[in-house]
């Protein structure tokens, strides 16, 4: 949404640089982990995805590193562009089947 | 291209008055969920459906219902709107054939403002 922005946490890097976005998720069932970009205006769109049995996973310029020793949920971004300014969330899938625990969300903001 | 679809990008009702937020899904997904995004909350879950006719209650449930009709149409009911509904709603839709899987489509939101 337009004003979903307004109280999250903000990480500013300079185009071309790598960006490292972080979560802390909660549920130690969780096996199952998403992230998702929110531009302004749009709803959440689906980056990539990350099963418990695996500590890496890359995209296409994407990475989600997965380090459940401390339940920390990480989003690399290489070359960072003005395209990759959005809101950024983790999101967990608990104990459920087909629910998803969302995270409050990081805005990534690209200096040209 | 699948898309979820959803009726109505803004809208602004006055405290009391009866609301409907229509979600329309191209996928042939038998799940459908309607959340709340506010500031510095994230996505909080209303209410989701697993099947036609079938709903069952998210986290914040109260001051909402839902109505399923058909598998691709999931609608948002605020039967007496008030100030504190005044919010971005996301609908989304995720298939069930993917056990673990829980991949959302998210529809484009819906804005509501209560004066």
């Amino acid at each position: 949404g337009e004003n979903v922005g307004l109280h999250l946490p903000t990480l500013s890097v300079q185009e071309g640089d790598n960006s490292i976005i972080n979560c802390a998720y909660s549920n130690s069932a969780s096996d199952y982990f998403i992230w998702y970009k929110q531009e302004s205006g749009k709803g959440p769109q689906f980056i990539i995805d990350i099963r418990s049995n695996m500590d890496k996973r890359q995209g296409q310029r994407v990475t989600v590193l997965l380090n459940k020793t401390v339940k920390h949920l990480s989003l690399q971004i290489a070359a960072t562009q003005p395209g990759d300014s959005a809101v950024y969330f983790c999101a967990e899938n608990g104990d459920s089947s087909y629910k998803l625990i969302f995270g409050s969300g990081t805005r990534l903001l690209v200096r040209p | 291209d699948v898309k979820v679809t959803q009726s109505s990008r803004y809208l602004v009702k006055r405290t009391g008055e009866k609301v409907f937020l229509e979600c329309v899904q191209d996928m042939d997904h038998e799940n459908m969920f309607w959340y709340r995004q506010d500031p510095g909350l994230g996505l909080r879950l209303i209410y989701f459906s697993y099947d036609v006719k079938m709903k069952e209650k998210g986290d914040i449930p109260e001051g909402y219902s839902v109505s399923r009709e058909k598998k691709e149409r999931f609608s948002l009911i605020l039967e007496s709107a008030s100030t504190n509904q005044t919010s971005m709603y996301l609908c989304a839709s995720m298939s069930r054939t993917i056990p673990g899987a829980n991949v959302l489509t998210f529809g484009a939101g819906s804005r509501l403002t209560v004066l």
